[in-house]
């Protein structure tokens, strides 16, 4: 089945600066890559999403690059906010596969002033 | 975008006593559901996909007679944790996509919250 792997576990940056978080990932079937957003004892939210048919999205100051051939893609966000201060994950799921998501292990952003 | 809504939000009881789940689609019929767990700074582990009007496919680990699991309509799917034990304690969520969404796009329930004493 497929794995997914997600770094750095913890991100620590200033306010103003840039995180990046990577994640890679195993089955090359895979073909719809989310990233979610979730508050201490909160729902997963959806922030942004990649199909396998673009190399790069970008929602303001979101932004997810994919690169099929190395199966890795990542998390940018610029100019960080202490609202960005949460835990990601990515994930991945394939078509056919029973829309099934496969999640990393997810990265607590904290954002300090 | 889609609503799932999870009910109940938390639920406490006692060691050996079963607790319902339920997760609902509010604005769109869902064929399947699934249902994962979340220990604490854990990332979301997959327990099972329910499907409606047939039976639920388990996550290898999950014990199907212990995690019950009905979908019996396009709205609606229950987990059933059966004799709860303290280490059943965790955050429980449910997700559902609309068919008609490209690619898997899924939604999440708000999730519950079991404590098992």
């Amino acid at each position: 089945g497929e794995n997914v792997e997600q770094h750095p576990s913890t991100l620590s940056v200033q306010e103003g600066d840039s995180a990046v978080i990577k994640c890679t990932y195993s089955d090359s079937a895979s073909n719809y890559f989310p990233w979610y957003k979730q508050e201490l004892g909160k729902r997963p939210q959806l922030i942004i999403d990649i199909r396998s048919n673009v190399g790069e999205k970008k929602d303001q100051r979101i932004a997810v690059t994919l690169n099929k051939t190395a199966k890795h893609f990542s998390l940018h966000i610029t100019e960080t906010q202490p609202e960005d201060s949460a835990v990601y994950f990515c994930a991945a799921s394939k078509t056919g596969g029973g829309n099934k998501l496969t999640f990393g292990t997810g990265t607590q952003l904290k954002v300090e002033l | 975008g889609a609503v799932v809504s999870q009910h109940p939000s938390w639920v406490i009881c006692k060691s050996g006593t079963s607790v319902k789940i339920e997760c609902r689609s509010l604005d769109f019929q869902a064929t399947t559901m699934f249902w994962y767990r979340q220990f604490p700074k854990q990332s979301l582990m997959l327990m099972a996909t329910s499907n409606e009007g047939s039976k639920a496919t388990y996550e290898q680990g999950v014990e199907k007679d212990k995690f019950l699991i009905n979908h019996a309509s396009l709205t609606l799917s229950t987990l059933t944790v059966t004799s709860a034990h303290p280490e059943d304690s965790s955050f429980y969520i449910c997700s559902a996509g609309p068919g008609h969404h490209p690619y898997n796009e899924q939604f999440f329930g708000p999730g519950t919250r079991l404590t098992v004493l």
